[in-house]
């Protein structure tokens, strides 16, 4: 059982195409988040979010538009894909309230690759 | 504003030496979180410890200690006995509670550890 599994695993297109990446957590936790590693290992929050707010890392482009369907899914859409883009992008969720012990539960990762 | 500083980039050791990574943080914040997440070359990002603001106490796992000082604010990581296996990148990590970033945590850049035979 995995508890927080993002599709695809890796992604290889083209500059100037539009792509998602999905998230789903079964750990029942209230808050999810995306990261981007970089290619050299920097893990960098993009954005953070529950069911009540969006919390967005000013320096992430507005290409970048988390979407949230249910408390369970965050899945990331980037548009018009710019060969910086190219990294691997680390989904992750916590409970929040009394039951936040800081630690946050990180998916296997999605390598994206822009050509 | 949080900052966490892993200043040994690379750090390379023969199989069954000892070797210590280190970690300082900043914080303005009394209340707040340490971790080590361990990166294996498959790329997952595994939880190793964490420790929070008020427990001082060093911690032994197997051949994995830590050492926490608040008056140094540091948070190091000790492997005894290195293996082969214990070859990654390992990331210190601080996460503040009341930040507004939700409960994100805040990475230093990473030391790559290589153990040879």
């Amino acid at each position: 059982d995995t508890a927080v599994s993002q599709t695809p695993k890796y992604l290889v297109t083209q500059m100037g195409n539009d792509k998602s990446i999905k998230c789903e957590q079964n750990l029942g936790h209230d808050t999810m988040y995306w990261y981007k590693q970089d290619s050299k290992k920097f893990l960098k929050i993009m954005f953070s979010y529950n069911n009540k707010e969006l919390i967005i890392n000013e320096t992430v482009p507005n290409r970048f538009s988390p979407k949230s369907p249910d408390k369970a899914h965050l899945n990331l859409h980037i548009n018009s894909l710019e060969l910086g883009d190219s990294a691997v992008y680390f989904c992750a969720s916590s409970p929040s309230g009394t039951e936040n012990t800081g630690e946050l539960f990180f998916g296997e990762g999605s390598r994206l690759t822009v050509l | 504003a949080q900052k966490v500083t892993q200043a040994q980039t690379e750090i390379s050791v023969v199989e069954k030496e000892d070797v210590t990574l280190d970690c300082v943080y900043e914080t303005r914040d009394t209340t707040y979180y340490l971790f080590w997440y361990k990166q294996p070359p498959s790329g997952e990002l595994v939880f190793l410890i964490r420790r929070n603001s008020f427990d001082e106490q060093n911690e032994i796992s197997g051949r994995y200690s830590w050492n926490f000082q608040k008056s140094t604010s540091s948070f190091n990581f000790t492997i005894t006995a290195s293996q082969v296996v214990d070859s990654a990148v390992y990331f210190c990590a601080l996460s503040d509670p009341h930040s507004n970033s939700g409960y994100a945590l805040n990475f230093g850049k990473g030391t790559s550890l290589l153990v040879t035979p």
